[in-house]
């Protein structure tokens, strides 16, 4: 069965730079969420879209924007990259009016240098 | 604030054996709960999930509990197998329906021992 598909699996920054994660849900899931897990950490939900429009926001960050296109896939931009933005960023992926289960991706792992 | 936890970080059981992986959630007006089995370097795997209107449901060698009464859920593995090894974290979504982000406790990791 597809599953959710995330780019780039890895990704090395420099302070201050700027980063592009992608998210491409499950066919005909039409809600993505993202999720940062810091080491040994749980995950922890930033925000997440349904049909284009952001739904739900948790702890992102102001330097971090978010959103999906017509084609349900999602990105996330994160502008001057910190050592603490170094973690694991899952998107997870649903389908309205069917179920209430997020499939996650591999994730993308950033490591801010 | 409303939390969701798990009482014990690591759990190890012998292979064969059942196991039982609780966690404590504070939000009693949450509605939906799931299990997600994360190994390491890869995303979190749904396993089994709740709905608030339920106290036990079961799938292929896993069985989840629920009791409102005490805020309490836990996971059992019946007849543990070596690639049952991972973190275990319990997650809690408010509103069921909603495109709500989940709210997750302090993973367990269990191990397996031959």
């Amino acid at each position: 069965a597809a599953g959710v598909i995330q780019s780039p699996r890895h990704l090395i920054k420099e302070k201050r730079e700027t980063a592009t994660l992608k998210c491409y849900p499950i066919p005909r899931h039409d809600t993505v969420y993202w999720y940062q897990q810091g080491p040994g950490q749980d995950p922890q939900f930033l925000i997440s879209f349904y049909e284009k429009m952001q739904s739900d926001k948790g702890s992102i960050p102001d330097r971090f924007s978010a959103q999906q296109f017509s084609d349900y896939h999602s990105e996330l931009n994160m502008s001057s990259l910190e050592l603490g933005d170094s973690a694991l960023y899952f998107c997870a992926s649903s389908q309205s009016g069917r179920t209430d289960t997020q499939y996650f991706g591999p994730g993308t792992r950033l490591t801010v240098l | 604030g409303e939390s969701v936890g798990l009482h014990l970080p690591t759990l190890s059981v012998q292979e064969g054996d059942n196991s039982i992986i609780n966690c404590a959630y504070s939000n009693s007006a949450s509605d939906y709960f799931i299990w997600y089995k994360q190994e390491s370097g890869k995303g979190p795997q749904f396993i089994i999930d709740i709905r608030s209107n339920m106290d036990k449901r079961q799938g292929q060698r896993v069985t989840v509990l629920l009791n409102k009464t005490v805020k309490h859920l836990s996971l059992q593995i019946a007849a543990t197998q070596p690639g049952d090894s991972a973190v275990y974290f319990c997650a809690e979504n408010p509103l069921a329906g909603g495109a709500d982000g989940l709210t997750f406790g302090k993973g367990t990791h269990l191990i397996i021992q031959p």
